[in-house]
């Protein structure tokens, strides 16, 4: 069975500097995607970055970085000078069969102290 | 524009009862989900689809139905409601997620409640 588990309930960063959320997942497929997203109080879901589980170079997206560990499971999202703006629950999520099927770990509150 | 629209935002049902969840998105997405959020225990996918007239099982189907004969609506049935199926639920949908202009919306949620 394909899962993704985040171990980390809440994290508190102060403003401008550096996070980093963790994310490991369990999956038979060889071709899957991995997916950070943000949810705001709004609940929309905002896709923060993805990571093609072919390519071996980790994703990056302005002050977003991952580091993707395929051996070992693991997908933890690096914010970098982090904004007050960034405080949302995140979410790490699989994509799996084909594209059709998305899991989702149990997510992380952020907080970030000014 | 609407988005995810999901109905009722609220409801209380007893034990054996029956309901539908509704679930309509206006922008033309093809893949549409449903998930519960339990406290703590993140987002667990019931059934998703990929089209009008495909769906498939996610994570936690049993206790749950679905249909998609429209692409516009994706409704949630419960059968028989068991306390375990207390929890709020999230209906969404998605452009294809592999494209680069994907986006994916989730509704404002059913809290569910089965006494």
């Amino acid at each position: 069975a394909q899962t993704v588990t985040q171990s980390q309930p809440e994290m508190s960063v102060q403003e401008a500097e550096t996070v980093t959320l963790s994310c490991t997942y369990d999956t038979s497929e060889s071709d899957y995607y991995l997916f950070w997203y943000k949810q705001p109080p709004s609940r929309q879901m905002i896709l923060v970055i993805r990571q093609e589980a072919y390519k071996q170079q980790n994703a990056t997206e302005n002050r977003f970085s991952v580091n993707f560990q395929k051996a070992a499971k693991s997908f933890s999202l690096k914010i970098s000078d982090s904004q007050l703006g960034d405080a949302a629950m995140y979410f790490c999520a699989l994509l799996y069969n084909q594209g059709g099927k998305l899991i989702f770990g149990q997510g992380t509150e952020l907080s970030v102290k000014p | 524009n609407a988005g995810v629209t999901q109905t009722p935002k609220f409801r209380i049902l007893k034990i054996g009862q029956s309901m539908t969840l509704q679930c309509t998105q206006d922008m033309n997405h093809n893949y549409m989900y449903w998930y519960r959020q339990d406290p703590g225990m993140g987002l667990k996918l019931i059934y998703y689809s990929v089209g009008a007239g495909i769906t498939d099982k996610g994570e936690v189907p049993n206790g749950y139905n679905v249909s998609r004969s429209t692409t516009e609506d994706f409704p949630l049935r419960l059968e028989l409601a068991a306390p375990s199926q207390t929890s709020v639920y999230f209906c969404a949908s998605s452009s294809p997620l592999l494209t680069t202009n994907e986006k994916l919306f989730f509704g404002s949620g059913t809290q569910l409640s089965v006494l």
